[in-house]
């Protein structure tokens, strides 16, 4: 079966500091993506990046940056300076086939970010 | 503007009753979704539709019903048959039933059951 877990349950910062969300990943689908999602307080969530898993790269936009480890399956999202809009909810989701199904898109609990000003 | 619309925000429901939440997009995606979002727990699937005239379970599709008779359209009805409905409806679309691309969502239906 797949799994996405969030540890992190709640998360409270400063603004400006910088902020890890943590995110592993079980699958036995060797072709899988991941994803994050950010969900503010009017509900609908917010695409944000979509991983396969033939690429490793790390990859950055902005303050927002992603670090994809096969190794120990696991699909950090940093933060850097955080600000006061980037309160929300957090999902990480994996995408990856159940055997003998269809491929299906799984949500971890999501973890909420608190920037405090 | 594209994107995905949901209705009602709010929805009050009684008990032993049914009810249908409204889902509509105009992205021309193929595929969409019903999630349902409880506190403190990641999305659970109820169903999802990958072309008009098709829809599949998910995980927790016991007192539910859709029905996808055109593209733009994928309602979700609770039935009386749900024992815990209270909850956050949450529909979304790609743009092939795949889940290799990513969702778009709308911004949901919170049901109360009084």
């Amino acid at each position: 079966a797949q799994k996405v877990t969030q540890a992190q349950t709640e998360i409270s910062v400063v603004e400006k500091e910088d902020v890890t969300l943590d995110c592993v990943y079980e699958t036995r689908d060797t072709t899988y993506y991941l994803f994050w999602y950010k969900q503010p307080p009017s509900g609908e969530l917010v695409f944000l990046i979509r991983r396969n898993s033939f690429d490793e790269q790390n990859e950055i936009s902005g303050r927002y940056s992603w670090n994809f480890q096969k190794s120990t399956s696991s699909f950090n999202f940093t933060i850097t300076a955080s600000q006061v809009v980037d309160s929300a909810v957090y999902f990480c989701a994996l995408s990856a086939r159940h055997p003998g199904s269809a491929r299906q898109l799984t949500f971890g609990s999501g973890t909420q970010l608190t920037v405090l000003p | 503007d594209g994107g995905i619309t949901q209705s009602p925000k709010y929805l009050f429901r009684k008990e032993g009753q049914n009810v249908t939440l409204s889902c509509e997009q105009n992205l021309n995606h193929d595929a969409m979704y019903w999630y349902r979002q409880d506190p403190g727990q990641g999305l659970r699937l109820i169903y999802y539709s990958q072309i008009v005239n098709d829809f599949q379970k998910g995980d927790i599709a016991e007192g539910y019903s859709v029905s996808r008779e055109k593209k733009e359209s994928f309602p979700l009805t609770v039935t009386s048959a749900q024992k815990n409905p209270t909850a956050f409806y949450l529909c979304a679309s790609s743009v092939t039933g795949t889940a290799i691309s990513e969702a778009f969502f709308g911004q949901g239906t919170r049901l109360t059951v009084v």
